[in-house]
């Protein structure tokens, strides 16, 4: 079955600082990657989503990340954080018929200092 | 687009009742909907996956007779908890998708108190 692993369960950045989420992979075949963001008492929202094509893929709010299959990882990035940004981040990886079986990353809770 | 919503926001019930919580798809069909649960400072576990129109699928461990689980149009799933007790204290969130996609949708959320 499919895994994901964030090393990382807190990050503290200042606000306009660059920001890389780490984010590691365990499947077997192409995974189908995903970052969402929840704020504290909140659902999930989709900040970007991999499944094929072009390995840098852009997505809300100025968040990028990269799928590197050499290294089964797909790391998130922002160039400039914001105040607003700070929240729970969850990486995730779908697998079975329609990505109907998610698995999901622990989180990394981003704290960003003014 | 691709709204989810949830009713209710919070829950706070007595040991022993049974508890719904709502999972509305709002602005699409959503032939696929998902309940999940979150302990505090945790990720989410799958608890169950629905068709609508069939019997949801749980994941091993979850009992289908407590968490019961109905579908029964294309904009809204439920769950309801039957004699909660404190350890169904939990944070349940639902997601959604349509047909030919790929991607859930997530909901806000549901935060579920037994007291």
């Amino acid at each position: 079955a499919q895994s994901v692993t964030q090393p990382d369960i807190h990050i503290t950045v200042s606000e306009g600082a660059s920001l890389e989420l780490r984010c590691n992979y365990s499947y077997g075949a192409t995974p189908y990657l995903f970052w969402y963001v929840q704020s504290p008492g909140q659902g999930l929202q989709l900040l970007l989503k991999y499944f094929s094509g072009d390995t840098l893929v852009q997505g809300i709010k100025g968040f990028e990340a990269e799928f590197k299959r050499s290294q089964s990882s797909f790391n998130l990035r922002k160039p400039s954080v914001h105040w607003s940004d700070a929240a729970e981040y969850f990486c995730a990886v779908g697998a079975g018929e329609n990505n109907n079986d998610m698995r999901f990353g622990a989180g990394t809770r981003l704290t960003v200092k003014p | 687009g691709a709204v989810v919503s949830q009713h209710p926001s919070r829950v706070i019930c007595k040991s022993g009742t049974s508890v719904k919580i709502e999972c509305r798809s709002l602005d699409f069909q959503a032939t696929t909907m998902f309940w999940y649960r979150q302990f505090p400072k945790q990720s989410l576990m799958l608890m169950a996956t629905s068709n609508e129109g069939s019997k949801a699928t749980y994941e091993q461990g979850v009992e289908k007779d407590k968490f019961l689980i109905n579908h029964a149009s294309l904009t809204l799933s439920t769950l309801t908890v039957t004699s909660a007790h404190p350890e169904d204290s939990s944070f349940y969130i639902c997601s959604a998708r349509w047909r030919g996609t790929d991607t859930q949708y997530f909901g806000p959320g549901t935060r579920l108190t037994v007291l």
